[in-house]
């Protein structure tokens, strides 16, 4: 079946601009997370759902960045009025099940560069 | 907060060799869980292998396999018999559920990187 699909691939955008990256997780899928990874460090938690229902947004860096899940599959994160500091490979990554470790799957990601 | 240390940034191994990889953590939880993700030149996220914290016996997968030490807080993957394949970032993870939530949020290591030489 199909993964965890993210678009665009690539997107260049220039200083100021506002961007919107989309997710389309695993179907079935109850959770979905973005989370955010600079070049040769690790990914870093953004926010997550439960269904539709914004559950945390604590890792997102600030009031530019927003998210949402309307209808509880395919989800857009947001970023306004870009700055070179949001360059970056933004990845997305559904699971299952609540209340369980179970493997959270990750999309191809979205790599923003910001000029 | 919780916090993953990968101490070695880059590890190369000869083809058909044994490696490991380290990962020390903190965490106030009693029961958790560990992974380690797989990230190739492809750029994907591929999830290795993973441990309960309850569990003793270390995880196997194939020619992966982990050293868990509950007590010193450690978390090390062996790779048996190295291949070219294997070539990549590789990011031990710790799972953080909050109080009352359904689900977790991942806290990663700055990654380890695997070359496989020939």
């Amino acid at each position: 079946g199909a993964g965890v699909s993210q678009s665009p691939r690539y997107k260049v955008t220039k200083r100021g601009q506002d961007v919107a990256l989309r997710c389309d997780p695993i179907s079935g899928h109850v959770s979905l997370y973005w989370y955010r990874q600079a070049l040769g460090q690790g990914p870093e938690f953004l926010t997550y759902f439960n269904y539709e229902a914004q559950q945390d947004k604590s890792g997102l860096p600030n009031d530019r960045f927003s998210a949402e899940r309307p209808e509880g599959s395919i989800s857009t994160l947001t970023i306004q009025r870009t700055e070179q500091r949001d360059s970056a490979m933004y990845r997305c990554a559904s699971s299952l099940e609540l209340f369980s470790y179970n493997e959270q799957f990750f999309g191809p990601g979205t790599r923003l560069t910001v000029l | 907060a919780q916090t993953v240390t990968q101490s070695q940034p880059e590890m190369s191994v000869q083809e058909a060799e044994t490696v490991t990889l380290s990962c020390t953590y903190d965490t106030s939880e009693n029961n958790y869980y560990l992974f380690w993700y797989k990230q190739p030149p492809s750029r994907q996220m591929i999830l290795v292998i993973r441990q309960e914290a309850y569990k003793q016996q270390n995880a196997t997968e194939n020619r992966f396999s982990v050293n868990f030490q509950k007590a010193a807080k450690s978390f090390s993957l062996k790779i048996s018999d190295s291949q070219l394949g294997d070539t990549a970032m590789y990011f031990c993870a710790l799972p953080q559920r909050p109080s009352g939530a359904g689900s977790y949020q991942l806290t990663f290591g700055k990654g380890t990187k695997l070359s496989v030489i020939p």
